[in-house]
């Protein structure tokens, strides 16, 4: 089983609203990613959590909170978007944080804000 | 710092004929390099890899070969269909200041047509 489940696949929000992104996987990964893609660009790094611990923040506005509850799930915590950060926002997994590792990504999240 | 430049597309190609991508990077380490391939409404996977120099990572028809002396890792296929297309992103791994991180090209948009 190779597949990392994203919730909600699509969400609207108001600039007030607060809302959250979900992600589950059930590999054994202990390194999970959220990236966020704009149309027709690549995907760019926003968090990487090793072992359940933030290892990385790419500087993203703490608009965006991300939560590592355990080593299967993965949140990103959304408050006060801006328009602008509308776009598909990809949870991914690989078995451990190293060069080498394959990266198995989710579907994406696809987020609008109004 | 890390880069990947790959070719701008989108390539349009007629069924059967033969595919080439050019990627090529940019790393002050010894980067994994990856392919992976993103279709419509989805997340991106895993196309092929390789992990060091001169390894040729291959999958479903697809192939590329880690040249280190050119800094390069060109996606080939000898025969398209018409189920490949997609946007075909190349993407390295590698251990930089802040930790591991996997960069990608801004991808190439493949058309076949039947």
């Amino acid at each position: 089983d190779t597949e990392v489940t994203q919730t909600p696949k699509h969400l609207v929000m108001g600039m007030t609203n607060k809302k959250s992104l979900k992600c589950e996987q059930h590999m054994g990964h202990r390194a999970m990613y959220w990236y966020k893609q704009k149309a027709k660009k690549p995907p760019e790094l926003m968090f990487v959590y090793s072992y359940e611990k933030l290892s990385i923040n790419e500087s993203v506005p703490s608009r965006f909170s991300p939560e590592c509850p355990n080593s299967s799930l993965l949140n990103l915590h959304l408050h006060a978007l801006q328009p602008e950060d509308s776009a598909l926002y990809l949870c991914a997994s690989s078995q451990v944080w190293g060069t080498g590792n394959t990266i198995y990504f989710g579907e994406g999240s696809w987020l609008t804000v109004v | 710092g890390n880069s990947v430049t790959q070719m701008e597309g989108p390539v349009t190609l007629s069924e059967e004929a033969f595919l080439t991508i050019n990627c090529t990077y940019t790393a002050t380490g010894y980067p994994s390099l990856f392919w992976y391939v993103q279709y419509p409404g989805e997340g991106l996977q895993l196309l092929l890899k390789a992990t060091k120099a001169d390894d040729k990572g291959s999958n479903k028809g697809f192939e590329a070969t880690y040249r280190k002396e050119t800094t390069s890792f060109h996606l080939e296929k000898g025969s398209v269909q018409v189920s490949d297309s997609a946007v075909y992103f190349c993407a390295l791994s590698d251990r930089g200041t802040g930790g591991f991180k996997t960069i990608f090209g801004a991808g190439t948009r493949l058309f076949v047509k039947a």
